[in-house]
């Protein structure tokens, strides 16, 4: 089984900073199929970033995110009030489990 | 549009059995793998486990092997989810999550790109 350890567990910004999330994975993604989700309370999550680096259909180009093998990375360039939210990392390519990292809160 | 929607909110005591819904819509039934997260309150996600909903196989995360079991109807396409011999920490918002798509006899690892709006399941005495 691929554990996925996010860090920091709480990263506290302002708006119009930057945010960097960082996602470390215990053995190689296969293929780097990593994604991210946002999720805010109440909410289902979100996806956000496929393939490691890919963003989802809609998603403003603030959010990228960067990485291979076992080390991945998610940056929000310039914070906005909207994106202070939850954020999990999930690996799905190769065999089940298909593991979520703990999350990293973000928040002002 | 692709909509997975779940049924309504459980309470059950402990010992029992649960069963939540998720009837999809939008995209055709067979061709993309069903996912079951669940997320226990103030808590992080959990994978429990993945569904073709074409030919019913399954795989489960090691912790729910024996109690947990998914399966669909490809007739209302529906997907189920039922746990068994419910404990206090199986409190829980249960989701279904669209994932892998298969077509022409291969199947293509997806991310979770669409998720139900999820059913809150409370085991208490």
């Amino acid at each position: 089984e691929i554990v996925l350890t996010q860090s920091p567990d709480t990263l506290s910004l302002s708006p119009g900073e930057r945010a960097t999330l960082s996602c470390r994975a215990s053995q190689s993604v296969s293929s780097n199929y990593l994604a991210w989700y946002q999720q805010k309370p109440g909410q289902a999550p979100k996806f956000i970033i496929y393939a490691a680096s890919s963003r989802a259909a809609g998603i403003p180009d603030r959010f990228s995110g960067s990485g291979s093998g076992t080390d991945f990375t998610l940056t929000i360039s310039r914070l906005e009030p909207e994106d202070f939210a939850v954020y999990y990392c999930q690996q799905y390519g190769g065999s089940p489990p298909y593991t979520f990292g703990q999350g990293t809160k973000l928040e002002i | 549009q692709v909509q997975l929607v779940q049924s309504g909110a459980e309470v059950k005591k402990p010992g029992a059995s649960v069963t939540v819904s998720c009837k999809a819509s939008g995209y055709t039934f067979t061709t993309f793998y069903i996912h079951w997260v669940r997320q226990a309150p103030g808590q992080g996600l959990e994978w429990m486990g993945i569904i073709n909903p074409s030919g019913g196989s399954t795989r489960f995360a090691q912790r729910f092997q024996g109690r947990v079991a998914l399966t669909s109807d490809t007739s209302t396409s529906t997907l189920y989810m039922e746990l068994n011999n419910l404990r206090s920490e199986d409190t829980a918002v249960y989701y279904c999550a669209r994932g892998f798509y298969c077509s022409g006899g291969s199947c293509y690892s997806r991310p979770l790109d669409y998720w139900g709006q999820g059913t809150l399941v409370t085991v208490s005495s």
